[in-house]
């Protein structure tokens, strides 16, 4: 069967400090990879999805980015976190094109 | 704008009556219409899903009613229990989008004992 690892768990930052969030998906080979965060109270915002090695695209502008350096392995990155990183942010895998999303534990993210 | 509105935003239910939470896009692209369940600290799960080929989608105690015309979907969880406390969620999708999910703000239910 198919699992996904995210860590770490919570993590806080100062602002201005760099940030890498990893996600592994084992079990399967080349998933589509999405990384969403989720805003205190609210619903999930899709910020990046990879359909294969060194393939990402970003849904919305900001001051984040994302890296497949590996088949099964998801990395959320910063340069300088902000006040308005902070969120729970999520990873989740799909067979592929129209198939269902599973999504990661997360990772809790305090910016300070 | 590709947007999926869910209500209500809370709902409180006692133990063995029905939850109904309701959820209406606007893109009638959308072609897979997923239910998530997210308990505290931890990621959403999927429940149940529906493609708009179907009018309703059964699954034990979740039912999904889908209303293609009137672009709107329903979940029903019958016999609610206070297990099933948690925050739901509705989405949408177009599988020619690389299955990009569109969430809906979501629900909290409490079931009452």
């Amino acid at each position: 069967s198919q699992t996904i690892h995210q860590w770490p768990a919570t993590l806080v930052q100062p602002v201005g400090s760099p940030l890498s969030l990893e996600c592994t998906v084992e079990g399967t080979s080349n998933p589509n990879l999405y990384w969403y965060r989720q805003a205190a109270g609210r619903g999930l915002q899709l910020l990046f999805y990879s359909v294969g090695i060194g393939q990402i695209s970003s849904e919305v502008p900001q001051n984040l980015s994302a890296s497949r350096p590996q088949d099964r392995q998801f990395i959320l990155s910063s340069k300088k976190l902000l006040l308005s990183d902070s969120g729970f942010y999520l990873c989740a895998w799909s067979f592929g094109i129209g198939q269902p999303q599973h999504f990661g534990d997360g990772t809790r993210l305090s910016i300070l | 704008q590709q947007q999926v509105k869910q209500s209500p935003q809370s709902l409180i239910v006692q133990k063995g009556g029905i939850s109904i939470i309701n959820c209406a896009y606007e893109n009638t692209a959308f072609d897979y219409f997923p239910w998530y369940q997210q308990f505290p600290g931890k990621g959403p799960a999927l429940l149940i899903a529906i493609r708009p080929d179907v009018s309703e989608k059964k699954e034990g105690r979740f039912t999904i009613s889908f209303n293609k015309s009137a672009k709107q979907f329903s979940l029903h969880i019958m016999d609610s229990q206070p297990g099933d406390s948690a925050t739901y969620f509705c989405a949408a999708s177009k599988e020619t989008s690389g299955s990009r999910l569109t969430f809906g703000e979501g629900t909290q239910l409490t079931v009452n004992p």
